[in-house]
This record gives C-alpha cells, sequence and structure tokens, in this order.
C-alpha cells in the first residue's frame, strides 16, 4: 500500500541545471497537487492536476512546469534552476476535492547552488 | 480571500499536559477546515477536519477541534501530550465551498515540543 511516492528524496542542483520531481500514486485518486515548503512557511501550491490531461497553475507557478499523461504519475519540472527554488517540495493527491482530505508524498529536499 | 493565522509559531508542554494549539481563519465563504501534522522528516498527515457538521471534531491520536463562527477560531485541543506528539502542526482552510481543486490555504504551523 504505498500511497504517494515521491522520487528523489534529496538532491543538489547547479544553478542553471534542470531535473524533475516524479510523483506517483496508486490510489487512483482524479486531484493531484505540487507544493513547496519553506523554512517556518506554510505550504505553497505550485501546480495542480484534477486528471489526467488536466493540469493548471498554483500560487507560485514560476519556474516549473507539469504534465498529467497518465492517472499514476504527476511530474514537476525546473528548467533553469535558481537559488530561490531551495526548498522541500511535496506532491499530494484526493480523490475529489480537497474536503476529501489529502494524501501526501514524503518530500523531495532540493538545494541549488 | 481566505487566510488563516496560527497564532504560535513554538508550543512547548510537559508530557502528561494538556496541548492548546491555536488558529484563526479568515474566509469569504462557509470554510472548511482541516488540522495536518508532520513529523520529522515526513509528509503531511491529517488529523481531523470541519465540514460544517458537528462543530466539536475528533481526530487521530486523541486530538480534537472545536469550530468556533463567532471566534472565527478552530483551536486544536488534547489532554494528555505524549512524547510521540512533538511535530508540527498546520492549520488549513479550503479557499471555498466545494472548489477544492485550486487547493488549501495553509497556516504557518505551530512547532510543538514536549518536554519529559
Amino acid at each position: 500500500n504505498a500511497g504517494v511516492t515521491q522520487t528523489p528524496k534529496f538532491r543538489i542542483l547547479k544553478i542553471g541545471q534542470s531535473m524533475t520531481l516524479q510523483c506517483t500514486q496508486d490510489m487512483n485518486h482524479n486531484y493531484m497537487y505540487w507544493y513547496r515548503q519553506d523554512p517556518g512557511m506554510g505550504l505553497k501550491l505550485i501546480y495542480y492536476s484534477v486528471g489526467a490531461g488536466i493540469t493548471d497553475k498554483g500560487e507560485v507557478p514560476n519556474g516549473y512546469n507539469v504534465s498529467r499523461s497518465t492517472t499514476e504519475d504527476f511530474p514537476l519540472r525546473l528548467e533553469l534552476a535558481a537559488p530561490s527554488q531551495t526548498s522541500v517540495y511535496f506532491c499530494a493527491s484526493s480523490h475529489g476535492t480537497a474536503e476529501d482530505g489529502y494524501t501526501f508524498g514524503s518530500g523531495t529536499r532540493l538545494t541549488v547552488v | 480571500a481566505q487566510s488563516v493565522t496560527q497564532l504560535d509559531s513554538h508550543v512547548s508542554v510537559s508530557e502528561g499536559t494538556p496541548v492548546l494549539l491555536r488558529c484563526n481563519y479568515s474566509s469569504s465563504y462557509s470554510p472548511s477546515l482541516f488540522w495536518y501534522v508532520q513529523h520529522p522528516n515526513k509528509g503531511l498527515q491529517l488529523l481531523l477536519k470541519y465540514t460544517s457538521a458537528a462543530t466539536l471534531v475528533k481526530g487521530i491520536n486523541g486530538f480534537e477541534a472545536e469550530f468556533k463562527k463567532s471566534e472565527t477560531s478552530f483551536h486544536l485541543t488534547k489532554p494528555s501530550a505524549h512524547m510521540s506528539d512533538a511535530a508540527e502542526y498546520f492549520c488549513v482552510v479550503i479557499p471555498k465551498r466545494g472548489g477544492g481543486a485550486d487547493g488549501l490555504t495553509f497556516g504557518k504551523g505551530t512547532h510543538l515540543i514536549i518536554q519529559p
């Protein structure tokens, strides 16, 4: 019973490099989300998806891209890493709307130097 | 606009004593409210949720919260703290009723410390 799986758990990037944060869920949830968590702050929504083939911007989308080709997978792409993107990234999913409650992954800690 | 204010960034209690984590909200709509817990190096876990049913909500691990519309509050309590309760706690509001597709609004978190 895996739930939401994120890889990698840790990563160090140099400025200008690119990478993809992977997120997979095995609960057949329609809704998936990417958040970032900065020290002393709550989570901020980057992008979300209400189903395969549908994505939309959240509160802080600049510098990121997403795709949703399958129900299970929702990867987050950083094209040109910047120090401001140093953060902990969480992927989450829900069966229906947010009122159903989210299942979160364990996070990816990203450092850009 | 919606917002959530967690009134304490850190709370320290002794094991076996009561826990109170305070949360106030602002919402243009009748809100749905949640408490999530984050243990070190872990993802967030849902503790409890209020969605306009009973105003006193019971959650996991002995936690409960009371929705008070007149005070716009949703404080989290537990009668007796346990060492395993040490974690970060987030109060969360849904932006609009039934419109959760665009995510949740998180408070900044309260770090709960349990003294032996």
